[in-house]
This record gives C-alpha cells, structure tokens and sequence, in this order.
C-alpha cells in the first residue's frame, strides 16, 4: 500500500460548481498537511497548510483534514477556469526527527467555462 | 519563483555525459530539496540538504550526487546520464522542517 492516494483524475467540472479534491494516507504519524497546485510546466506552489485535524479556509479554498479517517480534502468554491491545474496533496510527521514531505501523485483539475 | 532559481531550464545531453544542474536561492533557507517528476511516478526525492555540507539520500538517490558549499547553492550532479534520467527537476526551498516547500520553476533535462 502506497503511502499517499490521489486520485489522477482528471476531474472535469463547470465554472462555478464546488470542487473536492482528496487524499487518503496510510502512516499515522504524519501531523502536517499541504496542498499544492501546479500549473502546467511550472513549479508546484503552496495552497494550503493544515497541522493536525480541522478545517482552514482562505477565501474560495476550504482544506480539511481527518486524522481519525486518515482522509484529508480540498474544496474549491466557485470554479474558474484559471482553477485548471493538477493538485498534490503532501504531509510530513514533524516531530523531533527530520522528515521530508510525502507527496500524492496529484489529480488533475479541469474547469470549462 | 521569486527567491529561488533552477539552470539550466531545459538541457539535452548524451548518455554517459555527466551533467550538473544548479539551483540557487535568496531567502537564506537553511533545507534545499532535489525533486524529479515524472508521468505515473508524481514527485520523488533525490537528495536533500540541512545545512552547507549537510545532505542526505531521497528515494531515488541511485545514480545522482549533490553538493552544498554555501547556503545559498545546491548542486545536482547526473555522473553518467542515462536515459532514465530523462525527467523533470524540481529544487525546493524551505525554512523549517515543517514548513511548506517554495519550489523552483524546473529543469527540463532530457538524455538521448
């Protein structure tokens, strides 16, 4: 069993409709949480930034983590099309010990106006 | 990216040739991080550093060597390319442990 899951996608929706992007994990260690969004040929850039379990919001961007689930999710309120890109999410366990992230493969995003 | 840049952006060379790509950052970042992605793989560690002459293996160490002798330079080096090398290569930046990555805008390096 992989230590990440995304689904690859791609995910194809509508302008305006509300997206879910998920991950699921195996190692219960992991305390910190990311989601990162990568335009095609170019870097992936930090979205979001969760530690432990709960909600964040920051504007049209909703993550969510369940630590008891081992789930954790993106959502996307409002689609635009300049929403179109892959995300990955990534986790690390922190703690004492140096530990580098563990990324998902990422899902594939696309939005038509 | 601001603050961190990846040379080349894009190289071809011949198996066998070494190769060497640089990644040079602004922000004083104490971690640097040698990614590649590829199609169905997603993104791999190769090697990471914690400080000037302090690195460590990733998962896909086999092949590749780094070096940091300042703070603001680490370099990744491809002994003899081979046409597995062929990829996408990411650096990446970030203050803590803990903190989220800043990475660069790539290195398309493809070995023929």
């Amino acid at each position: 069993q992989k230590e990440v899951e995304q689904d690859p996608g791609p995910l194809s929706v509508p302008e305006g409709a509300i997206v879910s992007l998920n991950c699921t994990y195996s190692n219960s260690a992991f305390q910190y949480f990311m989601w990162y969004r990568q335009y095609s040929r170019k870097g992936p850039e930090l979205l979001m930034y969760t530690y432990s379990s709960g909600n964040k919001e920051d504007g049209r961007f909703t993550a969510q983590v369940d630590k008891s689930s081992k789930y954790i999710s993106l959502f996307i309120r409002d689609s635009q099309p300049s929403d179109s890109a892959t995300y990955l999410c990534a986790m690390s366990e922190g703690g004492s010990g140096y530990s580098t992230l563990t990324f998902g493969k990422g899902t594939m995003l696309l939005v038509s106006p | 990216d601001a603050g961190i840049t990846q040379s080349p952006r894009h190289k071809v060379t011949e198996t066998g040739t070494p190769v060497t790509l640089r990644c040079h950052q602004t922000e004083n970042h104490r971690y640097m991080y040698w990614y590649r992605q590829d199609p169905g793989h997603g993104l791999r560690l190769i090697h990471y550093s914690y400080g000037v002459k302090d690195t460590d293996k990733g998962e896909v160490s086999d092949g590749y060597s780094v070096s940091r002798s300042k703070t603001e330079d680490f370099l990744l080096t491809l002994e003899s390319a081979t046409s597995s090398q062929t990829s996408v290569y990411f650096c990446a930046i970030s203050w803590d442990r803990a903190d989220g990555y800043t990475f660069g805008s790539g290195t398309r390096l493809t070995v023929v």
